[in-house]
């Protein structure tokens, strides 16, 4: 069974640092991979998404992310973070099932951003 | 993207009663739904996946006579907690994917969710 591991739970940086959400994941064929973001008390929004091609994937909000088949990681990138992105991060794996796939979710990381 | 939408986005009841949540895919036919149900400071767990016409698959532990799921059609699936008590308060979600070989490809579409609160 896959399964998706975000070591850090609580990450703090400072407004125009850089940002990087560490994700690992276990699954036996090529992965779906997916970072969504969470506002409080707010469904998922998808920021990019890696299905197959380039590993490196651009996503919405200037968002970015790497897919590193070696080290099983997709770590979320970002080089200059603004306030409004203080929110709770999910990175899924997606098993394919029947033409469509199931995504299991880590279990997120707290995004902190101080002035 | 597309949009899909989530019914009521709060609600509390009494304990025993019973709660149905609506998901609904605005702008394109759900050939799967999930539920997920979503503790404070946690993951997404999920519930149980849904195709319309057919009975939902819970996962191991989700009690399927309390959490009843019907996908009556390809817009629309309805999570109902029965007999609801206090433990059954939480952040519900549904997610719906369209078909794999259509424009939308796989992508699983999310609804802002439903806060359940069972006084």
């Amino acid at each position: 069974a896959q399964s998706v591991t975000q070591p850090d739970i609580h990450i703090t940086v400072s407004e125009g640092a850089s940002l990087e959400l560490r994700c690992n994941y276990s699954y036996g064929a090529t992965p779906y991979l997916f970072w969504y973001v969470q506002s409080p008390g707010q469904g998922l929004q998808l920021l990019l998404k890696y299905f197959s091609g380039d590993t490196l994937v651009q996503g919405i909000k200037g968002f970015e992310a790497e897919f590193k088949r070696s080290q099983s990681s997709f770590n979320l990138r970002k080089p200059s973070v603004h306030w409004s992105d203080a929110a709770e991060y999910f990175c899924a794996v997606g098993a394919a099932s029947g033409g469509s796939y199931i995504p299991t979710f880590g279990r997120g990381t707290s995004l902190i951003v101080h002035p | 993207g597309a949009v899909v939408s989530q019914h009521p986005s709060r609600v509390i009841c009494k304990s025993g009663t019973s709660v149905k949540i609506e998901c609904r895919s605005l702008d394109f036919q759900a050939t799967t739904m999930f539920w997920y149900r979503q503790f404070p400071k946690q993951s997404l767990m999920l519930m149980a996946t849904s195709n319309e016409g057919s009975k939902a698959t819970y996962e191991q532990g989700v009690e399927k006579d309390k959490f009843l799921i019907n996908h009556a059609s390809l817009t629309l699936s309805t999570l109902t907690v029965t007999s609801a008590h206090p433990e059954d308060s939480s952040f519900y979600i549904c997610s719906a994917i369209a078909d794999a070989d259509g424009p939308l490809g796989t992508e699983a579409f999310f609804g802002q969710g439903t806060r359940l609160t069972v006084v």
